[in-house]
């Protein structure tokens, strides 16, 4: 079967800018995640999509990031306005509803300059 | 907070060698493990994953074992190759039914030829 798709895979731009990304995982996953990864650390949930609902978006710092899934397939995570600190992995996963492993995505990196 | 953590952040073996991955855990309630393997520049990788009403899993090359008592979980490989370096994450389900994993920050195994 296919794996999660993601992109773009790199990302550069200056702080303050905005910056969008894609995921579109694998057919028939109902749940979606994105994750974002810090160098030399762990992934860390951002948010939980069942469907195109949201079931988890405790960890996303909403006054700069969203997401969405509108039609419960792909989804896009954005970030306005970009920090230094968001300089990150940014990491698209998708499950079976009963399954619970998860399949990752390549991820894009982003750059804040 | 992040509960999952790894009681060395490096590992070099020989190849050939048999090489034994720590983590530990600290929510009791946490039901599910995975380890996971990230290349770099790709996205994690499902390795194997053991449920917490069994201490001892093993696929090929691979053995996870837990250990409920001391709330400790480990990866074994077996005959350890080139191709297994890379960074090792134990990650466990907080999220029950809704399977939403966290991440510990990983373990880097070297393998020398």
């Amino acid at each position: 079967e296919a794996g999660v798709a993601q992109s773009p895979r790199y990302k550069i731009i200056e702080k303050r800018q905005s910056v969008a990304f894609w995921c579109n995982p694998i057919s028939g996953h109902a749940t979606l995640y994105w994750y974002q990864q810090i160098l030399g650390q762990g992934p860390k949930l951002l948010i939980q999509f069942q469907n195109n609902g949201v079931v988890d978006d405790s960890q996303l710092p909403k006054d700069r990031f969203s997401a969405e899934r509108l039609k419960g397939v792909d989804s896009t995570l954005k970030i306005q306005p970009a920090k230094l600190e968001d300089s990150a992995v940014y990491l698209c996963a998708s499950s079976f509803q009963t399954d619970y492993g998860y399949t990752f995505g390549s991820g894009t990196r982003l750059t804040v300059v | 907070g992040e509960s999952v953590g790894l009681h060395l952040p490096t590992l070099s073996v020989q190849e050939g060698d048999n090489s034994i991955i720590n983590c530990a855990y600290s929510n009791s309630a946490s039901d599910y493990f995975i380890w996971y393997k990230q290349e770099s520049g790709k996205g994690p990788q499902f390795i194997i994953d053991i449920r917490s009403n069994m201490d001892k899993r093993q696929g090929q090359r691979v053995t996870v074992l837990l250990n409920k008592t001391v709330k400790h979980l480990s990866l074994q490989i077996a005959a350890t190759q080139p191709g297994d370096s890379a960074v090792y994450f134990c990650a466990e389900n907080w999220g029950g039914s809704n399977y939403k994993l966290t991440f510990g920050k990983g373990t880097l195994l070297t393998v020398n030829p």
